[in-house]
């Protein structure tokens, strides 16, 4: 099955402590990116990447590193957490520039406290 | 810069009521428009898109034209069922790029 896998699905932390969020894709998609949801904002683009080895800051990068290595991967990596970055995060793939569909995993609900 | 408003939320209708959510937006040029749904514990779908002036998108029941001269993109459906309860995006995305414009959400809840 087609699918975008993220894990965890839910993570409760503290400030300071450094996290991971993991994201893969089985559809061999170039394109990949982190959203991050919050009410009244809708979603906002964290990071990108265009292919292995290329990644580019979305809107809202700052407190956020991302990685990809391997194509199928996309970890969105959380140094020094703080509260302001308690969220809902998507990630999303595609197969590439022209594409209209954007397929979302399930989502991971952080709290950092 | 570019950016997408929709109506406030939340809705709440009855089982069989229209259903309208209002979307703006604002960009330099001409994007492709979107309607994504997120049902509860899930990510996001696609529910329709429209790529240039005009066009209409449709898909299970809901329809959004592509108006550019008011700079909108209303989602309708003309029956809605209890199923239809969810969060409603609209989104913009220029040719050439993959990033996703994002309005605020409509959460939508329908009562038997």
């Amino acid at each position: 099955e087609a699918q975008v896998t993220q894990n965890p699905r839910y993570l409760i932390t503290v400030t300071g402590k450094k996290l991971t969020v993991t994201c893969s894709q089985n559809m061999n998609h170039e394109y990949m990116s982190w959203y991050r949801q919050d009410p009244g904002l809708g979603l906002r683009q964290i990071y990108y990447s265009m292919n292995v080895e290329v990644t580019d800051k979305g809107d809202v990068p700052e407190g956020y590193k991302v990685s990809r290595k391997e194509k199928r991967n996309f970890p969105l990596i959380l140094e020094s957490p703080s509260p302001n970055q308690t969220s809902l995060y998507f990630c999303a793939s595609s197969p590439g520039t022209n594409t209209d569909t954007q397929y979302f995993g399930p989502g991971t609900r952080l709290t950092v406290l | 810069g570019n950016s997408v408003t929709q109506m406030e939320g939340p809705v709440t209708l009855s089982e069989e009521a229209f259903l309208t959510i209002n979307c703006t937006y604002t960009a330099t040029g001409y994007p492709s428009l979107f309607w994504y749904v997120q049902y509860p514990g899930e990510g996001l779908q696609l529910l329709l898109k429209a790529t240039k002036a005009d066009d209409k998108g449709s898909n299970k029941g809901f329809e959004a034209t592509y108006r550019k001269e008011t700079t909108s993109f209303h989602l309708e459906k003309g029956s809605v069922q209890v199923s239809d309860s969810a969060v409603y995006f609209c989104a913009l995305r220029f040719w050439g790029a993959q990033k996703l414009v994002f309005g605020q959400g409509t959460r939508l809840t329908i009562n038997p």
